[in-house]
């Protein structure tokens, strides 16, 4: 079945260190890729998605590349910030859904400090 | 446009009671989930709506109900509360629950059963 994993968090970063957090993916066809966010207290928002091979998600300095070969889908920012303080989580769509079901990642909670 | 709404944002209930947990969206989406979130196993899907009138199980469905009131609206109801019903749950809505759509999330509901 369809399936998502992530690292293992917390992650601990110093303010504009690079962050890696890496998610991969099990799937039949050719799924679509979300990384979602949770800021403390909130619900979850769209962070970036990618819905074929290759392609390359990115929004407020984030970015993930779809590798297929890889069945991997590993987010970076080259300098985080201490507002990027959240739960990160990796999820997928089956290609061939008509349901939109989201298959989630546990989640990789991310602390950075001034 | 408010987005997604969900009602109430904390309750808490004795083993044994129902509850109903109200979702509304504003966006004209077909599509509606309700999600729970336990820690370290990410989010995982109780019931969907593909569209107005139509309801299937999630990965997680005993011990709920769901209805799809109207296009708006999709409520998730216990009927008779567990503590392993302790957790977040959070309402979504698509467009059209295609593979490549993005869903939204409403605020979550945090709900205890004693």
């Amino acid at each position: 079945g369809n399936s998502v994993t992530q690292m293992e968090g917390p992650v601990t970063l110093s303010e504009e260190a690079f962050l890696t957090i890496n998610c991969t993916y099990t799937a039949t066809g050719y799924p679509s890729l979300f990384w979602y966010v949770q800021y403390p207290g909130e619900g979850l928002q769209l962070l970036l998605k990618a819905t074929k091979a290759d392609d390359k998600g990115s929004n407020k300095g984030f970015e993930a590349t779809y590798r297929k070969e890889t069945t991997s889908f590993h987010l970076e920012k080259g300098s985080v910030q201490v507002s990027d303080s959240a739960v990160y989580f990796c999820a997928l769509i089956n290609g061939s859904s008509n349901t939109g079901k989201l298959i989630f990642g546990q989640g990789t909670t991310l602390q950075v400090k001034p | 446009n408010a987005g997604v709404t969900q009602t109430p944002k904390f309750q808490v209930l004795k083993t044994g009671q129902s509850m109903t947990l109200q979702c509304a969206q504003d966006m004209n989406h077909n599509s509606m989930y309700w999600y729970r979130q336990d820690p370290g196993m990410g989010l995982r899907l109780i019931y969907y709506s593909a569209s107005e009138g139509t309801t299937d199980k999630g990965e997680v469905p005993n011990g709920y109900n769901v209805s799809r009131l109207n296009k708006r609206e999709f409520s998730l109801r216990l009927e008779s509360a567990a503590p392993s019903q302790t957790s977040v749950y959070f309402c979504a809505s698509s467009e059209q629950g295609a593979g490549t759509d993005t869903q939204y999330f409403g605020p979550g509901t945090r709900l205890t059963v004693l």
